[in-house]
């Protein structure tokens, strides 16, 4: 079975704090693939980030950074110095080998100046 | 660069009626995916096609068909709409079917059944 679970809800910050937001996955796969979307209020889904299975070398881009964990099956989403514009909802996100993306429940962030 | 392009941006159907929804992939991309985002949901996979077969099919009511032309675009085509049907719905282009490559999604397009 496939499933994704984000069990934050909502998380509210002020402005320049930093903000993590989890994700659990469960695949009976070897390989996979993780996502990270962001869709803010005008609906759109934008593209964050993708690490395959194998790839447990975690990465900072800019403000953001992500932590990958098999032992504990964990793809989290780290924002440092958050502003104003972050505020969206964030959804991760699970491919097998099939392809289709199996998406979790999101986690709406608001970031209050 | 080119992206995903998806007509109408916006439809408003009465219950029963029908609506086609386009999606235009990226240029070279042979694999289309179709979701569905319900009010406060996560999007939801519904179909996807890979050089023109259908590759792939999830949770897509019968009401609902969807194809892919010899140019790769797709349509996805809904019959005896009904309330629960309003959504926003996504397409997404991808380069080849091996698992993970990156799903381009377009702006989608906002259907309301009234």
């Amino acid at each position: 079975a496939q499933k994704v679970t984000q069990a934050q809800t909502e998380i509210s910050v002020v402005e320049k704090e930093d903000v993590t937001l989890d994700c659990v996955y469960e695949t009976r796969d070897t390989t996979y693939y993780l996502f990270w979307y962001k869709q803010p209020p005008s609906g759109e889904l934008v593209f964050l980030i993708r690490r395959n299975s194998f790839d447990e070398q975690n990465e900072i881009s800019g403000r953001y950074s992500w932590n990958f964990q098999k032992s504990t099956s964990s793809f989290n989403f780290t924002i440092t110095a958050s502003q104003v514009v972050d505020s969206a909802v964030y959804f991760c996100a699970l491919s097998e080998v099939a392809d289709k993306l199996i998406f979790g429940t999101g986690t709406r962030l608001q970031v209050f100046p | 660069a080119a992206g995903v392009i998806q007509s109408p941006r916006h439809l408003i159907k009465e219950k029963r009626e029908t609506a086609t929804l386009k999606c235009y992939p990226i240029p070279r991309h042979d694999t289309v995916y179709w979701y569905q985002q319900g009010p406060g949901q996560d999007p939801q996979f519904l179909i996807s096609f890979y050089e023109k077969m259908q590759s792939d099919k999830g949770s897509i009511p019968d009401r609902f068909s969807a194809q892919q032309f010899s140019d790769y675009h797709s349509e996805l085509n809904m019959s005896s709409l009904e309330l629960g049907d309003s959504a926003l719905y996504f397409c997404a282009s991808s380069l080849g079917l091996a698992g993970g490559d990156e799903q381009f999604f377009g702006p989608g397009t906002r259907l309301t059944v009234l």
